[in-house]
């Protein structure tokens, strides 16, 4: 069945450093891929996505970048800070407008 | 984006009873979505409401245990009925805005006794 799977689990990085958070999805009809942002006991924050006619998108300090034909894409933070601590979720989109989501990953930033 | 609120915010209930959940965004949207979210996990899609038409569950849920209605384009609720442990969780409703973008209102966190 559809699936997308998100890679690391954990990923600590010392703060300034970059952050590179790696998804894969299964359905090739896909065609639109957000990243969220939740911190601890909040709601999941859309913070950059990427439809399938672009490869690269890119806001301030975050990126995502989309390979289409591997059917894979990427979530990239530059010069990490403290408040970007949080868990990160990657989707892929399905039929009925719905969304695929990845188990997430856990950005420690340290300081 | 949408400004979207949930009541109640959190709830502790007993096992057997059941507890509605509110959705309210301001403005009018097509599609809302109902997830579950268990502590450390990802979403749980449960069922899709589409204004005018029966709500459309995924595997594992059914609407005896989830009933859902969406009376308008701005509204929704999502009843868990007859409670049991299990069903501890944090329920979060989303609105898609533009083309599968969705947006999330701040969950309600229930437990269940």
């Amino acid at each position: 069945g559809e699936n997308v799977e998100q890679h690391p689990s954990t990923l600590s990085v010392q703060e300034g450093d970059s952050a590179v958070i790696k998804c894969t999805y299964s359905d090739s009809a896909s065609n639109y891929f957000p990243w969220y942002k939740q911190e601890l006991g909040k709601r999941p924050q859309l913070i950059i996505d990427i439809r399938s006619n672009v490869g690269e998108k890119k806001d301030q300090r975050i990126a995502v970048t989309l390979n289409k034909t591997a059917k894979h894409f990427s979530l990239h933070i530059t010069e990490t800070q403290p408040e970007d601590s949080a868990v990160y979720f990657c989707a892929a989109s399905r039929s009925n407008y719905q969304l695929i989501w990845g188990a997430g990953t856990k950005l420690i930033i340290k300081p | 984006s949408a400004v979207i609120s949930q009541k109640p915010s959190r709830d502790i209930c007993q096992r057997g009873t059941s507890l509605t959940i509110q959705c309210q965004v301001d403005s009018q949207v097509t599609m809302m979505f109902w997830y579950r979210q268990q502590p450390g996990q990802s979403l749980t899609l449960i069922a899709t409401a589409n204004q005018g038409s029966e709500a459309t569950y995924e595997s594992g849920f059914v609407i005896d245990k989830f009933p859902i209605s969406r009376p308008n384009l701005t509204f929704s609720t999502l009843t868990v009925s007859n409670m049991s442990p299990e069903d501890s969780s944090i329920y979060l409703c989303s609105v898609e805005v533009a083309s599968y973008e969705q947006y999330f209102g701040p969950g309600t966190r229930l437990t269940v006794t």
